[in-house]
Parts: C-alpha cells; structure tokens; sequence
C-alpha cells in the first residue's frame, strides 16, 4: 500500500517549457487536490477533484491546468513554466468530502529558470 | 486576506515540557479543523482534528483546544519530545466546500 505518489520528485524547467506532474493514490479515495507551498505562505490549493472525470478550481489556478481521467491518477500540467511557478508541489487525496483529513504525497521540487 | 493564521513563525520547547501551538482563523463559516506536521522532504502528515461541536480533543501526548468565540485553536503537546521537531500547519474547512485552508505552519524545535 504505497499511499499517495507523485512522480517525478525535483525538475528543473526553463521559462516557457511545459511538463506535467503525476500523482497516484491506491487508497480509492474520491478527492484529489494540489497544492502548493511556498515560503511564509502555507499550501495553497490550486485545484481540485471531487471525482473521476471532475475539476475545479482552488485559490491560485492561473498558469496550471489538471486532469482526472482515471479515479486513482490526478495530473497536473504546466503549459507555459514562469518563474513564478518555482515551489514545492504537494498532491493529497481523501476519502471523502471535507470532514476527512488529507493523505499527502511526498511531493514534488520544481524550479524554473 | 489570510483566513487561518499561524502568527508564530517558530517555537522552541525543552524536552519534556508542553508545547503549544497557536492558530487563529476569521471565517466563521469553519467548521472543521486539523492539524498536521510535516519535516523536511517529505508530506505533511495528519495529526490531530476537531470539529465544531467540540472544544476539546485527544490523541495520547496530543491536544486540540478550540474557543469559536474567540476564533482560535491551539495545539497542545505534552511532554515535548525531540522527535516532535517538525513544522506543524492548522487547516481548516467548511462542509460542502471540499477545501481546506491552511495557515502558514509554525517550525517547532525541541531541544534536548
């Protein structure tokens, strides 16, 4: 039972490129989320899932786009990196609606220079 | 406008004797609430939560104190051990609304 993954851990990006990071839970949870976290700032929420096939959006979403197209995966894109997007990106899945604590993935260092 | 806040950036503590960890929150439309802790690298981690309808909670050397009038909630842990160094975020939430809002962790040192 590996919990909540995310792939890859660090990358580095140069303004303009695009990736996408992957988050995986074999929990059978319904809700996904990303974060992200900042220095002095906490996590902020950027999008989330409440299901397979569903999206919607958290505090800071501009620059980011997501998909659940699978229950277990939640991917979240970068089309065009900024700098601005330099942080730690956490994944999180619960099982249910906002009652249930959050089971977080180790996540991910991105850079953009 | 920061709804969950954390105004002690870090604490620290002697082994053995309590820590406590303070978070305030202006939406009076929470109305649950978690703490977690997270070290270096890794996710955070939950610990403890309490909902609304109590003031109190326990979990072994952990406590969640919740006042609504004054819109805080404090984190209690006794005794503080080393192992307990970690920065530890409050998060909150209103039913139906699927997101929490998280303040912006306090590092807690526990010194040996």
């Amino acid at each position: 039972n590996a919990g909540v993954t995310q792939t890859p851990k660090f990358r580095v990006l140069k303004t303009g490129q695009s990736m996408t990071l992957l988050c995986a839970q074999d929990m059978n949870h319904e809700y996904m989320y990303w974060y992200r976290q900042d220095p002095g700032m906490g996590l902020r929420l950027i999008h989330y899932s409440v299901g397979e096939g569903t999206t919607a959006k958290g505090e800071v979403p501009d620059g980011y786009n997501v998909s659940r197209l699978k229950k277990q995966n939640f991917l979240l894109g970068l089309e065009s990196a900024a700098p601005s997007q330099t942080s730690v990106y956490f994944c999180a899945s619960s099982y249910s609606i906002s009652v249930y604590e959050q089971y977080f993935g180790p996540g991910t260092r991105l850079t953009v220079t | 406008d920061q709804q969950v806040k954390q105004n002690s950036p870090s604490l620290s503590v002697q082994e053995g004797r309590i820590s406590i960890l303070n978070c305030d929150y202006t939406n009076s439309m929470f109305d649950y609430f978690l703490w977690y802790k997270k070290y270096p690298a890794e996710g955070p981690t939950f610990l403890i939560s309490i909902s609304s309808i109590k003031d109190k909670n326990e979990d072994g050397r952990f406590t969640v104190f919740l006042n609504k009038s004054a819109k805080h909630l404090s984190l209690h842990i006794v005794p503080s051990q080393p192992g307990d160094s970690a920065v530890y975020f409050c998060a909150a939430s209103a039913i139906g609304t699927y997101k929490y809002i998280f303040g912006t962790g306090t590092r807690l040192k526990v010194l040996a």
